[in-house]
């Protein structure tokens, strides 16, 4: 199975800040079709979780763009410039390239 | 407006069996392959099922953790997937979630408690 490894696994940010958050894969996630299937979703307290980014850099519909996605093959990051007080929560990338689809362990983004 | 429900949770008993379902509006649901989530009390999210169209001939796919033990089925009549929970454990319970093959589209979730 694909294993994603998040980091940090805590991160602590003040409002305003840019933060990054890590997501390295075990194997390369690019698809025969020529899409790479990474995604990374918001779960806020007591929520459902919620898409930010899918395929790698592609903003979700109503999402805001200070966040941002990028990398290739086994690399990816997802960057938010500028923190909100919303923005809150703990943070998941996944892959759905590769069966069985996995998620990262998770970043937890804290008020500093 | 796309709407996902979950029912069909509770209280189980270890080796018992439950069936979970979502049920769906807002968007064209024999178009999309749908999928379940679970997320264990305090833990991260981790896939469970998936099921695709007609198009794909129903297809099914399971993570292993379930495999052999969870069935996921869908009526597109009705908009509606299932997910069979069959010889249930203590580490089967969470919230379970069903979403689409995007992700894009999350319903609230439904407990499931496996306690004697």
């Amino acid at each position: 199975d694909v294993v994603l490894t998040q980091t940090p696994p805590t991160l602590s940010a003040t409002i305003g800040q840019s933060v990054s958050i890590s997501c390295r894969s075990s194997q390369s996630l690019l698809d025969s079709d020529g899409d790479t299937y990474l995604n990374w979703l918001l779960q806020r307290p007591g929520q459902s979780p919620q898409l930010l980014i899918y395929s790698v850099s592609n903003l979700e519909s109503g999402v805001p763009n200070r966040f941002s996605g990028s990398g290739s093959e086994t690399d990816f990051t997802l960057k938010i410039s500028g923190v909100e007080a919303e923005d809150l929560g703990v943070y998941y990338c996944m892959q759905a390239t590769h069966a069985p689809y996995t998620f990262g362990a998770g970043t937890k983004l804290e008020l500093k | 407006e796309v709407k996902l429900e979950e029912s069909g949770g509770g209280l189980v008993q270890p080796g018992m069996s439950v069936k979970l379902s979502c049920a769906t509006s807002g968007f064209t649901f024999s178009d999309y392959w749908m999928e379940w989530v679970r997320q264990a009390p305090g833990k991260g999210l981790e896939w469970v099922a998936e099921i695709r169209n007609k198009a794909n001939n129903y297809a099914t796919y399971y993570g292993k953790s379930v495999k052999g033990r969870f069935t996921i089925s869908r009526d597109d009549s009705k908009s509606i997937v299932y997910l069979q929970v069959n010889s249930i454990r203590s580490e089967d319970t969470g919230i379970y979630y069903c979403t689409t093959y995007y992700f894009d589209y999350w319903g609230q979730g439904v407990m499931v408690t496996v306690s004697s």
